[in-house]
Formats: structure tokens, sequence, C-alpha cells
């Protein structure tokens, strides 16, 4: 089994829509994160979660909403999303949250969800 | 700003040869490097870390870092098409400057290895 899985892998919707982005990971860490990839810019970092508690959030809109009900699960709950929503979604997780003596553990990616706003 | 700068490429090389990627940073207190390959449609990948100052090499791959002039490359050694994919680099601050630990990534560069 994968260690970091992410569903649904494709998702179209509409801006009045609301849809959920899941991640789960089965490598027993403790830190999970979203990211934003879009075409010709660097990974944007959304929300980390370390020990379910969010550590995170980099000014992200409120449109887009976390939640993390235990340290292998973490959700993406989206409403009213906008064209420039539009992106590839990547879940990660670590080893901690990469502070201190956990510096040198690296992330660990799912598959992403492609999402698309009509 | 803390960043990370790669050349976006295109770098094409011939099967066989040497492939050079490299990546500078911004912030002095970086603590932690990594590189992940990241096929097109597909999650990234870590293929190496480094966290001295020297070389480290694994397989094919050999990561180098320098500190001093913050700037951290990976080469590829008898590159293969399998190996054209787009390779981000990352960098850790780990818990100085107020970092909250967090990877900032480069925009990543494309390599495509010719047959």
């Amino acid at each position: 089994e994968t260690g970091v899985t992410q569903t649904p892998r494709h998702l179209v919707m509409g801006m009045t829509n609301k849809k959920s982005l899941k991640c789960e990971q089965h490598l027993g860490h403790n830190a999970m994160y979203w990211y934003k990839q879009s075409a010709k810019k660097p990974l944007e970092l959304m929300f980390v979660y370390n020990f379910k508690e969010q550590t995170e959030n980099n000014s992200v809109p409120s449109r887009f909403s976390p939640e993390c009900p235990n340290s292998s699960h973490l959700f993406l709950h989206l409403h009213t999303l906008q064209p420039e929503d539009s992106a590839l979604y990547l879940c990660a997780s670590s080893q901690g949250s990469g502070q201190g003596r956990n510096s040198n553990q690296p992330q660990h990616f799912g598959d992403g969800t492609r999402l698309s706003i009509l | 700003q803390k960043e990370v700068e790669q050349n976006s490429g295109p770098l094409s090389v011939p099967e066989g040869a040497i492939a050079s990627l490299n990546c500078t940073y911004s912030d002095r207190v970086s603590q932690s490097f990594f590189w992940y390959r990241q096929y097109s449609g597909k999650s990234p990948e870590l293929i190496m870390s480094i966290y001295s100052n020297g070389d480290k090499e694994d397989g094919r791959f050999t990561a180098q870092l320098n500190k001093a002039s913050q700037y951290v490359s990976l080469l590829i050694r008898d590159s293969q098409p399998s190996d054209s994919a787009t390779y981000l680099c990352a960098v850790n601050l780990g818990n100085y400057g107020g970092s909250q630990g967090n990877l900032i990534f480069g925009k990543g560069t494309k390599l495509s290895v010719k047959p």
C-alpha cells in the first residue's frame, strides 16, 4: 500500500459546489501538509498539522478549510472556489514538522488531486 | 523573503552524459536540503537529502552542498531517458530565523535526456 494516499485523483467542480479532498498516510508520521502546485510556480505551502494541531496557515483564503481528525488523516474542504484555484493539490507527511532535530526529516507526497474549477 | 532559485530549463542532455542541476538559496541559516524528482502528472518523489558541506553519493546521483556559497547541486551520471522529469530543490531552515521548519521549494528544473 502506498505511503500517502489521496482521493479523488481528479475533481471538476463549479464555483458554488462544496467538495472535500482526503489524504491518508500509512507511514506512522505525525506531521501532515497541504500544498498547491500551479503551472510555472513553486509548490505553495497551505497548511501544516503537527500531532493534529494546525501549526501553519500560510494566508490561505477561508474558502479552503482543513481538518485533521488524527495524525493519519487530513482533509481539505472546498467551498465557493474561484477559477484561479484550479491546480494540483498535494498532501505530504513527515516524521516531525521539520523543526529542530526533525529538520532533516523529508516529506513524502501523495499523488495529488487535480482540481478544475468551472 | 526566503527564496530558492533554480533554472527552469529545459536542460537537455544526451543519454549516458552527466546532467548537472543547480540550486541557490537566499537564507544562510538553512539546515537541510532535499532533491525531489517529479514526473509529469505525478507527485514529487524524494531522491536525495544532504545536510553537511561536501558530496553525498547514492547510486548514479551525487548531491553537492556548499553552504558558504549557498549552493546545492545534483549530478546524475549515465543519464537515462527515464531520468527525464522535473527536479525540485527544497530547503529547510530548521527552527532558525522564525521559521516553522517548513520546506521552501524552487520552481524546478525540467530535464530531458535524449536517446
